[in-house]
This record gives structure tokens, sequence and C-alpha cells, in this order.
């Protein structure tokens, strides 16, 4: 049974740029939810993917957006991209929407510069 | 709206000495709550939930938090610190109609001296 995998590790970008996350939920998840984790915070809930369809979203403006796969992967896109964008990101896999049982990545670690 | 309140940013514990890790928080409706562990440069593992059944709940690696309502508290305790529990704790908060959508408090960081 594999985890839940993030690619890349870590990425650098500039200010205005445009940033895509990918996620590998772990077999048997149909759901997957997306954090973001400032340094020095705690995560914060961004949104939720659930049979490819959005199942929930925090307060991130618009220019954050996501996919989810037949295969139950995921992306998050970020737009125009901002200093205080830098973050830890965080995906996590559950076995469906309701399950309280989250499997997190290692995340992606994004600079803005 | 929900929130979770983590009292001290930062514990120093003796190896052996008791962990004791404040969590408290604000909800409308009767709540899920969650401990989760973050080492470094990993993502984070659940140590423990509760979920409305015994208030008592133990969880892996020796630890187990107690909900009490009246107080709106869910701590995390370890009778014994071991030099493995250095990490970043996080107490978490999700409405049972909201599912698995987490409210993270800003975590404690657990520094272990021998």
């Amino acid at each position: 049974e594999t985890g839940v995998t993030q690619s890349p590790t870590h990425l650098i970008k500039t200010r205005g740029q445009q940033v895509t996350l990918r996620c590998s939920s772990q077999s048997g998840h149909n759901t997957v939810s997306w954090y973001q984790q400032a340094l020095g915070q705690g995560p914060q809930f961004i949104f939720q993917y659930y049979r490819e369809e959005e199942n929930g979203r925090g307060n991130f403006p618009p220019r954050f957006s996501g996919l989810q796969f037949p295969n139950y992967s995921s992306e998050l896109n970020v737009n125009a991209l901002e200093l205080d964008d830098s973050a830890l990101y965080l995906c996590a896999s559950s076995r469906d929407r309701s399950n309280e049982k989250l499997f997190f990545g290692s995340g992606t670690q994004l600079s803005v510069l | 709206a929900q929130s979770v309140t983590q009292l001290g940013s930062h514990v120093s514990v003796s190896e052996g000495a008791l962990v004791l890790l404040r969590c408290n928080y604000s909800s409308s409706v009767p709540p899920y709550l969650f401990w989760y562990v973050q080492y470094p440069n990993q993502g984070l593992q659940l140590l423990l939930k509760y979920t409305s059944a015994a208030t008592l709940v133990k969880g892996i690696n020796g630890f187990e938090a107690e909900f009490k309502k009246s107080e709106t508290s869910f701590h995390l305790t370890k009778p014994s610190a071991h030099m493995s529990d250095a990490a970043e704790y996080f107490c978490a908060v999700s409405e049972q109609a909201a599912g698995n959508k987490l409210t993270f408090g800003g975590g404690t960081r657990v520094l272990v001296k021998p």
C-alpha cells in the first residue's frame, strides 16, 4: 500500500508566476484535501476534492484552484503568486469525505521571491 | 466558526518527565478533536482522535488526551518523555457535519533535554 506522495518537494518561483503542485492519494482513497502551512503556523484548509468535485473550500482567494483526476490524484494551482504564498503545501487523502482519518504527504515547500 | 488555541508555542521537558500540551477549542456543535505530530521535513501523523466515544483517548507512542466538554479542552499528555518525542504537535478540530475538514491550532514545539 503506497502512501501519499507529493511533487515536487521544493520549488522556487517569482512573484506573479503560476505554479502547479501534485499529489497522489493513498491507494483506496477517493478524497484529497490541501492545506497551506506558513512558517511557524498550523496548517490552514484550502479545499477538498471528493470524486473529482470540490467538496468545501477554506478562506482562500479564487487564484487558488484545484483538480482531482479519475484516479483520485490531485493538483493545486496557484496563479499570480504573491510573496505571502511562500509556505509548505500539504496534501492529505482519506478513504472518503466523512472519514476522519487523514493521511498526509510530506509536502511541497514553495518559496516565492 | 470553530477555532483552536494551543497554549505555549514551545515546551521544554527533561527526558523521563511528564509531557503536557494544552489545547482549547471553540465550536458551536459537537466536535471531533485530533492531535497530530510533525517531525522535521515530514507531513503530519495522527496521534489520536476523539469522535464522541470515550472521553479519555489513547493514541500511539504512549500519548493520551482527555476531552473535557465543560472546559472545552483536549490536552495531550505522556507520562515519560523520550528523546524521540521532540517534534511539533498540532491540535485540530472539525465539526462532525464537516467530516474531515480540519481547523488547526498554531502548534507547540517540544524540546526534550537529556
